[in-house]
C-alpha cells in the first residue's frame, strides 16, 4: 500500500531537548515536504526537498532542520525545541510531475513544555 | 506569492442538505487547485484536484468543485451531505509545478441530524 509514514505519532517533551520526527514514503517520490498545522492558520510549509541532497526553506523554517540522504526518508529535526513549536506536523510526498498531488502522512502531534 | 482564502471558519448543515464551501485564491498564472479533507485525528485526504481542462471536476465521496477563473474561486459542493462528511476541509493552491502548496485556513463542517 502506498503510504507516507511518520513517527512518532505523539510526543510530549521539554524545551531544549533535541528531537527528530521521521518520515518515510514507499512510492519512490522525488519530492517531500514538511508542514505544521495550527488552529486558525491552516497548514504552513516548513521545508521541502526536490530530491536527495536537495532541500529548501518553506514559509516557516525557523527552528527546524531537515536532511535528505535517501530518497525515501525526510526527517524533521528540532535542535532546541521551544513551546511555540507545539503543533501538529505533517509530512508529504509527490511524484515528479506538476499534476500529481501531494500525499500526506497521518501527522505527528508535538507538545513542547 | 500565492494565497488562499476560505471565508467560512465553521459551517453547520443538516444531513441530506446541500453543501457549498467557498475558496478564493490569488495566483498570477494558471493554478493547480486542490481540496483536502481532514477527519479528526487523521491526515489529509485528497478529495479532488484541478489542473486544466474541464472547469467542473468530480472527486471522491460525491464531491465536486468548479473552477471559475473570472472570480478566482474553486468552491466545493455536494448535493446531499452525510453525517460522515463532518470534518475539516482545506483548499490549496499549488505553484511551481505544485511543489509550493499554500493552504487556506480551513472550514470545519458540522452535520446535524
Amino acid at each position: 500500500e502506498a503510504q507516507v509514514t511518520q513517527n512518532p505519532r505523539y510526543l510530549i517533551t521539554v524545551t531544549g531537548k533535541k528531537l527528530t520526527v521521521t518520515c518515510s514514503q514507499n512510492m519512490n517520490h522525488e519530492y517531500m515536504s514538511w508542514y505544521r498545522q495550527d488552529p486558525g492558520l491552516g497548514l504552513r510549509q516548513i521545508y521541502y526537498s526536490m530530491n536527495v541532497e536537495v532541500t529548501d526553506k518553506g514559509d516557516v523554517p525557523e527552528g527546524y532542520k531537515v536532511s535528505r540522504k535517501e530518497k525515501r526518508n525526510f526527517p524533521l529535526i528540532l535542535e532546541s525545541p521551544s513551546p511555540n513549536q507545539t503543533s501538529l506536523y505533517f509530512c508529504a510526498s509527490k511524484g515528479p510531475h506538476g499534476n500529481q498531488p501531494q500525499h500526506f502522512g497521518d501527522g505527528t502531534r508535538l507538545s513542547i513544555l | 506569492a500565492q494565497s488562499v482564502t476560505q471565508p467560512d471558519i465553521h459551517i453547520t448543515v443538516s444531513e441530506g442538505a446541500s453543501l457549498e464551501l467557498r475558496c478564493n485564491y490569488s495566483y498570477g498564472a494558471t493554478p493547480y487547485l486542490f481540496w483536502y479533507v481532514q477527519s479528526p485525528g487523521q491526515g489529509l485526504q485528497l478529495l479532488l484536484k484541478y489542473f486544466s481542462g474541464d472547469t467542473l471536476v468530480q472527486g471522491i465521496k460525491g464531491f465536486e468543485a468548479e473552477f471559475k477563473r473570472s472570480q478566482s474561486s474553486f468552491n466545493l459542493r455536494k448535493p446531499s451531505v452525510h453525517w460522515s462528511d463532518a470534518a475539516e476541509y482545506f483548499c490549496a493552491v499549488g505553484a511551481f509545478g505544485n511543489e509550493k502548496l499554500t493552504f487556506g485556513t480551513g472550514t470545519r463542517l458540522t452535520i446535524i441530524p
